[in-house]
């Protein structure tokens, strides 16, 4: 079954970054795409970017776009959300979900646990 | 970027009745809307895509119509296990962005 398995809490000081994993397994790791959302305290949820495992093509969210790098490492079927100069902010929960199907019937079908990321003196 | 707008923000229903959550988007999305539950400290679960499409497991009293800018989440008969927070969300541009959310709770 599909699984995405992300990596723990982190607490982080301001200007810091942090780094985020998302293990895949359960499906074809390079046939998918893995999007990356957070969700801050009591907030809706805020798209930030997302990766092709396959051809490793990016694609960020304006907002994020200077300080947001996905990646993916293949052979491990793990990808990465990695966002610097963190600010008080950026306290959130981060999800990576998979993209799944076509035109208008794409969607994120599985999301991961999400991890907690607290930004703090 | 599109916005998106749930009406109502917060719905207080009780078990058995009949809810409709709607989500406005800024401008035309033709069918590029997907609606998720969340529950308190979970990962959203999607419930329908392309507007009107049933994700597998989901039960068949959750439906979503509409195309275009208006479209509408109804779940009949509510069971205790609706009770959470449901969200809307546009794929047709980029940034994808979510509504604020709609939270249900029970009567």
């Amino acid at each position: 079954q599909v699984q995405l398995v992300q990596s723990g809490a982190e607490v982080k000081k301001p200007g810091a970054s942090v780094s985020v994993s998302c293990k895949a397994s359960g499906y074809s790791f390079i046939n998918y795409g893995i999007h990356w959302v957070r969700q801050a305290p009591g907030q809706s949820l805020e798209w930030m970017g997302w990766i092709h495992a396959g051809s490793g093509d990016t694609k960020y969210s304006q907002k994020f776009q200077d300080r947001v790098t996905i990646t993916r490492d293949t052979s491990a079927t793990t990808l990465y959300m990695q966002l610097s100069s963190l600010r008080y902010d950026d306290t959130a929960v981060y999800y990576c979900a998979r993209w799944y199907g076509s035109g208008n019937l794409m969607t994120f079908d599985y999301w991961g646990p999400g991890t907690q990321v607290t930004v703090s003196s | 970027d599109i916005h998106l707008t749930q009406s109502p923000s917060f719905l207080s229903a009780s078990i058995g009745d009949r809810v409709t959550v709607t989500c406005r988007a800024s401008q035309g999305i033709g069918r590029y809307l997907t609606w998720y539950q969340q529950k308190p400290g979970k990962a959203p679960k999607l419930l329908i895509f392309g507007a009107s499409n049933l994700h597998s497991g989901v039960p068949s009293r959750f439906t979503g119509s509409g195309s275009g800018t208006e479209f509408t989440l109804t779940i009949n008969s509510l069971q205790p296990e609706d009770f959470a927070t449901y969200y809307c969300q546009q794929l047709n541009t980029y940034p994808i962005t979510f509504g604020q959310g709609t939270r249900l709770e029970i009567k």
